[in-house]
């Protein structure tokens, strides 16, 4: 059950704010950010946890609505280092400790 | 502290043949989980370690096995090659992924067959 993220891709001017979804159909133990440049690895940026506990870089906002199991990612007043593909990564708890099932990433572009 | 070290970088193989890629974990880390990484499946998760023991297993064919050791270093292993293991295989290491922790990629190996 791949989670599903929305937009696909995004393309900012610095300083403009975005907003990444990501939406799953069964229910979600913790949520998992992360951003990829080309050819690097991908970068922990946060992680939500089912019952309000987050964790991450202090720049960076998201949201988890535990009722609709949806998490969204803020970025606010973007830089051009912002850009590259944010991937969502879902953890079902259970049997599922220890695997992340990623979306299929949203391509972000800030341009000057 | 010394990020997550996957060796080596780049690997060329022939179909058929067999390679074995290294993961080293972040000092202290104890959960190393293995990622294969193309442009049409995306991220898949293909194993997780914790304690030298495989706790998590995604769905990839037999052919794809892996180990880890007592100093939480691993290893994963891909026997018979076939054009479709091409791809970025990517480890990241965590203190505790059963507690939701965070975690960590190394850089990845870029397995090309040929």
């Amino acid at each position: 059950q791949q989670p599903v993220q929305s937009p696909q891709a995004v393309i900012l001017r610095e300083g403009e704010d975005a907003v990444i979804n990501c939406s799953s159909s069964k229910a979600l133990y913790s949520v998992h950010w992360y951003r990829q440049k080309h050819g690097e690895a991908p970068v922990f940026l946060m992680i939500l946890l089912k019952g309000g506990e987050q964790k991450g870089h202090e720049k960076i906002s998201a949201s988890f609505n535990e009722k609709k199991q949806q998490s969204s990612l803020y970025l606010t007043a973007s830089q051009l280092s912002y850009s590259g593909t944010y991937f969502c990564g879902t953890e079902f708890g259970g049997t599922s400790y220890g695997k992340l099932t990623f979306g299929q990433g949203t391509i972000l572009t800030v341009h000057p | 502290k010394a990020g997550v070290t996957q060796t080596p970088r780049y690997l060329i193989k022939t179909r058929g043949q067999q390679v074995t890629l290294s993961c080293s974990p972040i000092s202290g880390h104890r959960s190393v989980s293995w990622y294969q990484q193309t442009p049409g499946q995306g991220l898949q998760f293909l194993f997780e370690y914790f304690s030298e023991t495989q706790r998590n297993k995604g769905n990839f064919p037999g052919r794809f096995s892996g180990r880890q050791f007592s100093n939480s270093r691993s290893e994963m292993n891909v026997s018979t090659l076939e054009l479709g293991d091409s791809a970025l295989y990517l480890c990241a290491s965590s203190y505790d992924r059963s507690r939701g922790t965070e975690a960590f990629f190394g850089q990845g190996t870029r397995l090309t067959v040929v």
